[in-house]
């Protein structure tokens, strides 16, 4: 199915483990962006990439790291999960020049929960 | 000081009403203007854009945008309680990195 997918949609693990989720679209959109959104925040930018491997921090990249080698693929790892991660992450794609403007599509988030 | 900055609300506004959201920007890199609409659980989806000075509008939305001043804004007209919903402002900031900030949002309830 063509769009912008996000795995899994839930996830619970423990503080200290590492645990990478998954965002894959189907459109060749060159931007790949994720963002977390806390109540209060709005979404927030963590890492974003322009091209297949190039990579950029955003506003509160503690803590996580991102890759981009395929062009369509763009996974978020928590290296060492802690509690204040606990968050909604959403992926997004986007493309310069696609109808004159650069639209974000979202994925359906990802709900994660750090015990 | 945050790139962008909105209100948070919330913001309510009786049913046929109009409302008025409003955001502003720090960057003057910023290119273009979004405006997305999320409900309880759910992604944002777009519902408008604008990056051209002055008004943009489609149905009941109309989005303003002042590059001098660094405000953008937008209005709904004929207020629906499907209208009901958190307000994002975004800016597409182009450059050798170029990204898309967003606001903290505003949640707007459309009364009855």
């Amino acid at each position: 199915d063509a769009g912008i997918t996000q795995s899994p949609r839930y996830k619970i693990t423990e503080t200290g483990r590492q645990v990478t989720l998954m965002c894959h679209q189907t459109w060749s959109h060159s931007y790949m962006f994720w963002y977390r959104q806390d109540l209060g925040h709005g979404l927030r930018l963590i890492y974003y990439s322009a091209a297949a491997d190039i990579t950029d921090k955003g506003e509160v990249p503690d803590g996580y790291v991102v890759s981009r080698s395929k062009t369509e693929n763009f996974p978020l790892t928590l290296e060492s999960a802690t509690r204040s991660q606990t968050s909604v992450y959403f992926c997004a794609s986007s493309d310069w020049g696609f109808r004159s403007y650069t639209e974000a599509f979202f994925g359906q988030g990802t709900r994660l929960t750090v015990v | 000081q945050k790139e962008v900055e909105q209100n948070s609300g919330p913001l309510s506004v009786p049913e046929g009403a109009i409302a008025s959201l409003n955001c502003t920007y720090s960057d003057r890199g910023s290119q273009s203007f979004f405006w997305y609409r999320q409900y309880s659980g759910k992604s944002p989806e777009l519902i408008m854009f604008i990056y051209s000075n002055g008004d943009k509008e489609d149905g009941r939305f109309t989005a303003q945008l002042n590059k001098a001043s660094q405000y953008v804004s937008l209005l709904i007209r004929d207020s629906q309680p499907s209208d009901s919903a958190t307000y994002l402002c975004a800016v597409f900031i182009y450059s050798s990195a170029s990204k898309i900030i967003f606001g903290s949002g505003t949640r707007l309830s459309i009364r009855p």
